[in-house]
């Protein structure tokens, strides 16, 4: 069962410094989800691609964010000129294209920022 | 603005009682409700999904309830286990798109 794999597990960076996070979701699904989670919180929805096309952007995600899926497969999430607020768990989900589909979640990568 | 709430405290409880979980709403019309489980370091795992027209879903030990008048959801895991121990997250989701709002979250802890 090859389920949602997030690359790398855990990244340290420097303040101001770029960063690029990478998801492979389920094969057979078509939408990809990207959450922030941190310590003691629920998840919170970043954005969501339906195959290549992002739909929806959520306020948290400001103009230092951005997320790709450039061929309706695999999805990455750079955030650039990092910032201490950022420290987090990044989590990516996939799901079939129906709204109340389960989501399968990969493991996160959590970013420490020094 | 929307919020939901789960119990904010840790639940203890002793193996083989039944566990309840809260998640309450407010300000929000979800299309359905979704269960997660989530162990330290890991992403959440899905466990029972429930829609607005259903009053309760039933999975091997564990049982939802989702009640859009008191806008409330309980959660029961039945002769409970130490390897229940766990953080559990609702979700409710919207009809239009698959985006999930999350509560906090209840951290289990069942002792043998």
């Amino acid at each position: 069962d090859t389920g949602v794999s997030q690359d790398p597990r855990h990244k340290i960076t420097k303040r101001g410094q770029n960063v690029t996070f990478r998801c492979d979701p389920i094969s057979e699904h078509n939408r990809l989800y990207w959450y922030r989670q941190t310590l003691g919180q629920g998840p919170e929805f970043l954005t969501y691609f339906q195959n290549e096309a992002q739909l929806e952007k959520s306020r948290l995600l400001s103009d230092r964010f951005s997320a790709e899926r450039p061929k309706g497969s695999f999805s990455t999430l750079e955030i650039q000129r990092t910032e201490q607020g950022d420290s987090a768990m990044y989590l990516c989900a996939s799901s079939f294209s129906l709204s109340d589909q389960p989501q399968h979640f990969g493991d996160g990568t959590r970013l420490s920022i020094l | 603005s929307q919020k939901i709430e789960q119990n904010s405290e840790a639940l203890n409880i002793q193996e083989g009682k039944t566990a309840t979980l809260t998640c309450n709403y407010t300000n929000y019309s979800p299309a359905y409700l979704q269960w997660y489980r989530q162990d330290p370091g890991r992403g959440p795992v899905f466990l029972l999904l429930i829609r607005e027209n259903e009053k309760e879903k039933r999975k091997e030990r564990l049982k939802v309830t989702f009640d859009t008048t008191l806008k409330q959801s309980l959660f029961h895991i039945t002769a409970s286990q130490p390897a229940d121990s766990a953080t559990y997250l609702c979700a409710l989701g919207p009809s239009n798109t698959g985006k999930l709002i999350f509560g906090q979250g209840t951290t289990l802890q069942v002792k043998p």
